[in-house]
């Protein structure tokens, strides 16, 4: 897959604000994306996700946004708490494989978000 | 929950050593995955399997094999290793028709010197 990158390496914000971190990615075929949380020393742990045909998708304290039209995608955290402290890596696919069949993901080089007290 | 286990969370072996790393999930998955993770680079895809016996390469794979001779089992080998193959290695599996929801191990940190 083409390359996904993030548009800045570190985010610092203050507890209790929201927390936007984003990502651009190249590849205009792709058409699954996926955030992770890495906490240090743990493997990344899956957030949400959104499929290209859709703009919004909401969890809880968490919403992606999509804009295809650019190739961007963002996280937003509300209210953002210190155990949201960790690496938040983007990463996409060309396929779904909701049907099966498998293929690795192509993963941004990560944004560390930094909870100021 | 699913439970990835990698066998080792940190590695020291030599230049030219044969090198094993294992990973089990306990989630009946169909689909496991090797990466690895350098600074600045991200997580890249070195190699996946989709079912028992079944491998395919994924971007990096030189320098590396694998074996999946039972579901819950995935391993990487280094066959030599070389002190650029130091770096955290990543396992993952995901289940069939969900496939992009990939669930990660802690990871081991290998280093060759």
């Amino acid at each position: 897959g083409e390359s996904v990158g993030l548009h800045l390496p570190t985010l610092s914000v203050q507890e209790g604000d929201n927390s936007i971190i984003n990502c651009a990615y190249s590849n205009s075929a792709s058409d699954y994306f996926i955030w992770y949380k890495q906490e240090s020393g743990k493997g990344p742990q899956f957030i949400i996700d959104i499929r290209s045909n859709m703009d919004k998708r909401q969890g809880q304290r968490v919403t992606v946004l999509l804009n295809k039209t650019v190739k961007h995608l963002s996280l937003q955290i509300a209210a953002t708490q210190p155990g949201d402290s960790a690496v938040y890596f983007c990463a996409e696919n060309e396929r779904a494989y909701s049907g099966g069949g498998a293929d690795g993901l192509t993963f941004g080089k990560g944004t560390h978000l930094i909870i100021q007290p | 929950d699913v439970k990835v286990t990698q066998s080792s969370r940190y590695l020291v072996k030599r230049t030219g050593e044969k090198v094993f790393l294992e990973c089990v999930q306990d989630m009946d998955h169909e689909n496991m995955f090797w990466y690895r993770q350098d600074p600045g680079l991200g997580l890249r895809l070195i190699y996946f399997s989709y079912d028992v016996k079944m491998k395919e390469k994924g971007d990096i794979p030189e320098g590396y094999s694998v074996s999946r001779e039972k579901k819950e089992r995935f391993s990487l080998i280094l066959e030599s290793a070389s002190t650029n193959q130091t770096s955290m290695y990543l396992c993952a599996s995901s289940p069939s028709g969900r496939a992009n929801e990939q669930f990660f191990g802690p990871g081991t940190r290998l280093t060759v010197l």
